[in-house]
């Protein structure tokens, strides 16, 4: 049971070139998220998916899409990179809505340059 | 708009001493609160959660007090160890029902425990 995985660990970007942040959980829980953490800013919602099928924008969402593939995959994608997305990128999961847990995944650490 | 605001950025004590992080809210539709402690180069965990319908949650050493109020609430951490030296977020959100809740985060503290 690997609960919430994302890759890549760490990526470099050139500023407009674009890329995608894969993750998957195997908890068969409903409702994945992505969030975007920046020192002194805590952890900022981009997009989540209540459930499959659906998607919906955050608190951050702009330069940013997100495709949920199936239950287990939710997928963030940046289509031109700039030096603001900057950020150490967070994947989590929970049975149902905010209100209960959520499990993280390791994060991925993206560098644009 | 910063809907969770979180205290201090930064904390230093001593083994066994009690820090405690406070964080406040505006939206009172909030009514779920959970705690989550992050280890360097780890996602989040979840530590402790409280709704209010209790002012008060004790898990081991941990302990959240609510103010309903006030619209405050806090971690107290007893008899701190130096393995409790992590980031330790507070959050909010809605509770569940017709309308999709979104957990907000605070801005996060810094926990150093000395030995």
């Amino acid at each position: 049971n690997a609960g919430v995985t994302q890759t890549p660990k760490f990526q470099v970007l050139k500023t407009g070139q674009s890329m995608t942040l894969q993750c998957a959980q195997d908890m068969n829980h409903n409702s994945m998220y992505w969030y975007r953490q920046d020192p002194g800013m805590g952890l900022r919602l981009i997009y989540y998916s209540a459930s499959e099928g659906t998607t919906d924008k955050g608190e951050v969402p702009n330069g940013y899409n997100v495709s949920r593939l199936n239950k287990r995959e939710f997928s963030l994608r940046l289509e031109s990179a700039a030096p603001s997305q900057t950020s150490v990128y967070f994947c989590a999961s929970s049975i149902r809505d905010s209100s209960y847990e959520q499990y993280f995944g390791p994060g991925t650490r993206l560098t644009v340059t | 708009q910063q809907q969770v605001k979180q205290s201090p950025q930064s904390l230093i004590v001593q083994k066994g001493g009690i820090p405690i992080i406070n964080c406040a809210y505006e939206n009172t539709a909030f009514d779920y609160f959970p705690w989550y402690q992050q280890f360097p180069g780890k996602g989040p965990a979840l530590l402790i959660a409280i709704r209010p319908d209790v002012s008060e949650k004790k898990e081991g050493r941990f302990t959240i007090s609510f103010n309903k109020s006030a619209k405050q609430f806090s971690l107290h951490i007893m008899d701190s160890q130096p393995g409790d030296s992590a980031t330790y977020f507070c959050a909010a959100s809605p509770g569940g029902g017709t309308s999709y809740g979104k957990l907000t985060f605070g801005q996060g503290t810094i926990l150093t425990v000395h030995p």
